[in-house]
C-alpha cells in the first residue's frame, strides 16, 4: 500500500514564525503536492514538484515556498505564519504514467495548523 | 468559470438508505473524473474513478458512480448506506488529458448517517 506520512497531525505557531511541514512518500512516486482545506472551499493546490528540486506554483501559492531536496520527501514552509494560513495541510503524491500527470493521487493524514 | 459543483453541502440519510451525491463539472472536454472520501480526522481516501470506458464505475466500499456526458455530471451513489460512510465526499477533476493536469477539487459533501 501507498504511505503518505506527515510529520505532525496537530500544530501550533504563533505570528510571523517560520514554520515547516513534512511530507514523506514510499512509493517512490515522481509527483508530491501541497494543498491547504477550509470548509466550503475544498482543497486547493499550494505547491507541486514532478522531480527532486523541481517546483511548480499551484492555485494559491503566496506566503508559502516548498523544498523537494529528495525524491520521497517535499517540504512545505510558511516563511513568517499568519492567522489567515491557519488551515488544514494535506500532502499528496503520484506517479507519473507516460508523461501524464493522470495517475491516482495517494494524500496524507493532514496537519492541522494553527496560527495565534 | 471552469469548475467542479457539489450543490449539497450537508445530507443527512438513515441508516440503510440509499444515497446519492451530485457532481458537475464545466470543462469542454471530458476530464478525467474522481470521487475521495474523507473521515473524521483523517486523509483523502480514493473511492473510485473514471478515465474512459464503461460510464458506470464501481470502487469501494460498495459505491459506484456514473458518468454522464450529456449532464457534465459524475453522481456518486451506494444502494444502503452504513454508518460507516457518515464522512465527507469530494469530487475532483482533471480537466485535460497528456501533460500536467491539475486535480481540481469540489467543496464537499458531509454526509451524516441516522441510525
Amino acid at each position: 500500500d501507498v504511505k503518505v506520512t506527515q510529520s505532525s497531525r496537530y500544530l501550533v505557531k504563533r505570528t510571523g514564525e517560520k514554520v515547516f511541514l513534512e511530507c514523506v512518500q514510499d512509493m517512490d512516486h515522481e509527483n508530491m503536492f501541497w494543498y491547504r482545506q477550509d470548509p466550503g472551499l475544498g482543497l486547493r493546490l499550494i505547491y507541486f514538484s514532478y522531480d527532486v528540486k523541481m517546483k511548480e506554483k499551484g492555485d494559491i501559492p503566496e506566503g508559502y515556498s516548498v523544498s523537494r531536496e529528495k525524491k520521497e520527501r517535499f517540504s512545505l514552509i510558511l516563511e513568517s505564519a499568519s492567522t489567515n494560513q491557519t488551515s488544514m495541510y494535506l500532502c499528496a503524491s503520484s506517479s507519473t504514467v507516460q508523461g501524464s500527470f493522470q495517475e491516482t493521487q495517494y494524500f496524507g493524514p493532514g496537519t492541522r495548523l494553527l496560527v495565534l | 468559470a471552469q469548475s467542479v459543483t457539489q450543490p449539497d453541502i450537508h445530507i443527512t440519510v438513515s441508516e440503510g438508505a440509499s444515497l446519492e451525491l451530485r457532481c458537475n463539472y464545466s470543462y469542454g472536454a471530458t476530464p478525467y473524473l474522481f470521487w475521495y472520501v474523507q473521515s473524521p480526522g483523517q486523509g483523502l481516501q480514493l473511492l473510485l474513478k473514471y478515465f474512459s470506458g464503461d460510464t458506470l464505475v464501481q470502487g469501494i466500499k460498495g459505491f459506484e458512480a456514473e458518468f454522464k456526458r450529456s449532464q457534465s455530471s459524475f453522481n456518486l451513489r451506494k444502494p444502503s448506506v452504513h454508518w460507516s460512510d457518515a464522512a465527507e465526499y469530494f469530487c475532483a477533476v482533471v480537466p485535460f488529458s497528456g501533460g500536467y493536469n491539475k486535480l481540481i477539487f469540489g467543496a464537499g459533501t458531509r454526509l451524516a448517517v441516522h441510525p
